[in-house]
């Protein structure tokens, strides 16, 4: 059984720029989190979608958007990138969002 | 306060002793319950997953979950240099469909 695919796996990005950044889950899972992983706020939950909708949000500006489409892959996006934006994004996968989730190996993105 | 809270590290021990990790917590919907390794520059790997309150255990690790102190550890018997990494600690329930939220983690070190 394949794992969640994060592409791509690096990203060097301007300030002031935009990214997407694609996840695709497990086989027959329907949720899909992203996180932000920096070495000084650790995990930090963006969002979740379940079956093509948001379903939970967390504290990020809206610069910070996703979107699932209908077979479970998901983007998310980071308009007008700034500094404090790099970090590793993870996705993960679970089959409806409250049970156990497995991860990507992540996107790490610095913007300089 | 941190809704969940992972003893600091980091933890050094040498090869085959016994090793405990912890993590607290602050929300009583919580009611999933995982750990995850991770090592460097990868995606943290789900290692146990307990629904609600008791013990699993699995070849080598075994996790407690306290509901009722809101308490949940790891214990890793053996250990070998290979389980060397960060261990994070991970709940999720109630109505945050698809967030789990994270402790800060504990970097461990098992030295031959």
């Amino acid at each position: 059984k394949a794992g969640v695919t994060q592409t791509p796996r690096y990203l060097i990005k301007t300030r002031g720029q935009q990214v997407t950044l694609s996840c695709s889950p497990i086989s027959g899972h329907r949720s899909v989190s992203w996180y932000q992983q920096t070495p000084g706020q650790g995990l930090q939950f963006l969002f979740e979608y379940f079956s093509e909708t948001q379903r939970n949000k967390g504290n990020f500006p809206g610069r910070f958007s996703g979107r699932q489409f209908s077979n479970s892959r998901s983007e998310m996006n980071v308009s007008t990138l700034e500094l404090g934006d790099s970090a590793l994004y993870l996705c993960a996968s679970s089959f409806q969002g409250h049970t156990e989730a497995f991860f990507g190996q992540g996107t790490r993105l610095t913007v300089v | 306060q941190k809704e969940v809270e992972q003893d600091p590290g980091p933890l050094s021990v040498p090869e085959g002793a016994i090793v405990s990790l912890n993590c607290t917590y602050s929300n009583s919907a919580f009611q999933y319950f995982m750990w995850y390794r991770q090592y460097s520059r990868k995606g943290p790997e789900l290692l146990m997953y307990t629904y609600s309150s008791g013990n699993k255990e699995d070849g080598r690790f075994t996790a407690q979950v306290d509901k009722s102190s809101k308490y949940i550890s790891l214990f890793i018997r053996d250990s070998q240099p290979s389980d060397s990494a960060t261990y994070l600690c991970a709940m999720s329930g109630g109505t945050n469909a698809g967030k789990s939220t994270f402790g800060d983690g504990t970097t461990l070190t098992v030295k031959p």
